[in-house]
């Protein structure tokens, strides 16, 4: 089962800064398979990002997804008070499996 | 609409079986897998499996294969997810999830299983 770490687990920053989220893989991923989730309290997961670096319809292009091999990251460029949440890497390349996921505060 | 809507919240005693449902609207029903994920309380989320709702085939997760069941009927655009022999450690929302291209674009609204004797 290939393994993905997510760091940090909270990252609290200031509206209009850089979030910078990491997801690393115990073995290679195909780029096809890595996808990014948003998750706010109470509500289901939603798709940002799909094939590592392709936004899903309607995500703004503040979130980029970037990476390959075992080393992705999410970048939110500019932070806006709505991006509060937990985000979530997955992989379909063996099975499936999630990270642990990053929280990200607006200060 | 594009829309995956999924049944009530259910509360069972330990070693009891539950079903969820998860309806599908707004698109051909067996164009795209179903996949089930789960989150336990403060957790985060956990890959159940999957079933393709054209032929049926299924793909589980080794950690529930032995208790979970997918299935689906056609006739009605629905999926469902069965888990038996219940824990309390099963207590979690139960998710449904349309996967396109490597990633799940439409969710259910989440159905809470609770597990308590």
């Amino acid at each position: 089962e290939i393994v993905l770490t997510q760091s940090p687990g909270t990252l609290s920053l200031s509206p209009g800064e850089r979030a910078t989220l990491s997801c690393r893989a115990s073995q290679s991923v195909r780029s096809t398979y890595l996808a990014w989730y948003q998750q706010k309290p109470g509500r289901a997961p939603r798709l940002l990002i799909h094939g590592a670096s392709i936004r899903a319809t309607g995500i703004p292009d503040r979130f980029i997804g970037s990476g390959s091999g075992t080393d992705f990251t999410l970048t939110i460029s500019r932070l806006e008070p709505e991006d509060s949440a937990v985000y979530y890497c997955h992989q379909y390349t063996t099975s499936l499996t999630f990270g642990g996921g990053t929280k990200v505060e607006i200060k | 609409q594009v829309q995956l809507v999924q049944s009530g919240a259910d509360v069972k005693k330990p070693g009891a079986s539950v079903r969820v449902s998860c309806k599908a609207s707004g698109y051909t029903f067996t164009d795209n897998y179903f996949h089930w994920v789960r989150q336990a309380p403060g957790q985060g989320l956990e890959w159940m499996g999957w079933i393709d709702p054209n032929g049926g085939g299924t793909n589980y997760a080794q950690k529930f294969q032995g208790r979970v069941t997918m299935t689906r009927d056609t006739s009605i655009s629905t999926a469902y997810m069965g888990l038996s022999s219940l824990r309390s450690d099963d207590t979690a929302i139960y998710y449904c999830a349309r996967m396109v291209a490597g990633g799940m674009d439409v969710w259910g609204q989440g159905t809470t299983v609770t597990v308590s004797s």
